[in-house]
């Protein structure tokens, strides 16, 4: 069956980093686009990034460009998002999901992980 | 940016009554291939969101029939015949059809009464 783990969630301090992990299994890996999805606490629901099957098309939400850093290991089944110059507003439980080509829609969630940045 | 407008916000049903979500796109949700990309995904409490319905009416598998959808060009409509307490959460919508950018709609909170 899919399963989606992420990993890497904490708390941060404004203007710091942070790597976001997802590990894949259930499904082949290398065929699917990936994306991140957060949830600010108590919100609704933000795309995040997406990225190719190959790792040659990637596009980002534009509240996140320029800081966010979307990328894939095929080899190992996972996907990373780096986070960079994080803000407050960055608060959010991080989603990693796997877009199905037919729909073009996430179709198998993670449990999410919970990025806190806050001094 | 497509905006997606869903209502009600909240939603009291009572056990075993139907209950209906409507989502309204700022613009057109017919892709240029034909397909209109809206989808509608359940997040129950504490838990991850699931989809449940992808090109405004095909249930995903395990998805009880209850569930169904409608709609199109810029009106869709989730619909549950016969509510049951393990629907209580939250709906959103989503489109995928103006690519790269996916929107949700703010989501809409099921209890029961």
């Amino acid at each position: 069956q899919v399963q989606l783990v992420e990993s890497g969630g904490g708390l941060v301090k404004p203007g710091g980093s942070l790597r976001l992990s997802c590990a894949a299994s259930g499904f082949t890996f290398s065929d699917y686009y990936m994306s991140w999805i957060r949830q600010a606490p108590g919100k609704g629901l933000e795309w995040v990034s997406y990225i190719s099957s190959s790792g040659s098309t990637i596009y980002y939400a534009d509240s996140v460009k320029g800081r966010f850093t979307i990328s894939r290991d095929n080899a190992k089944n996972s996907l990373y998002l780096q986070m960079n110059s994080l803000r407050a507003e960055d608060t959010a439980v991080y989603y990693c999901a796997r877009v199905s080509s037919s729909s073009w829609s996430p179709d198998y969630w993670g449990q999410g992980t919970l990025v806190t940045v806050s001094s | 940016d497509v905006v997606m407008t869903q209502s009600p916000l909240s939603l009291p049903v009572t056990l075993g009554q139907p209950a209906s979500i409507s989502c309204r796109s700022s613009q057109s949700l017919v892709h240029s291939d034909g397909n209109t990309y809206l989808n509608w995904f359940q997040q129950r409490p504490g838990q991850s969101p699931r989809r449940l319905i992808y090109k405004v009416s095909n249930r995903d598998s395990g998805v009880p029939d209850r569930f169904s959808g409608s709609g199109s060009g810029t009106d869709f409509t989730l619909k549950i015949s016969r509510v049951e307490a393990e629907d209580v959460g939250v709906y959103y919508c989503m489109q995928g059809t103006h690519w790269p950018q996916w929107t949700f709609g703010q989501g809409t909170k099921v209890e029961i009464k």
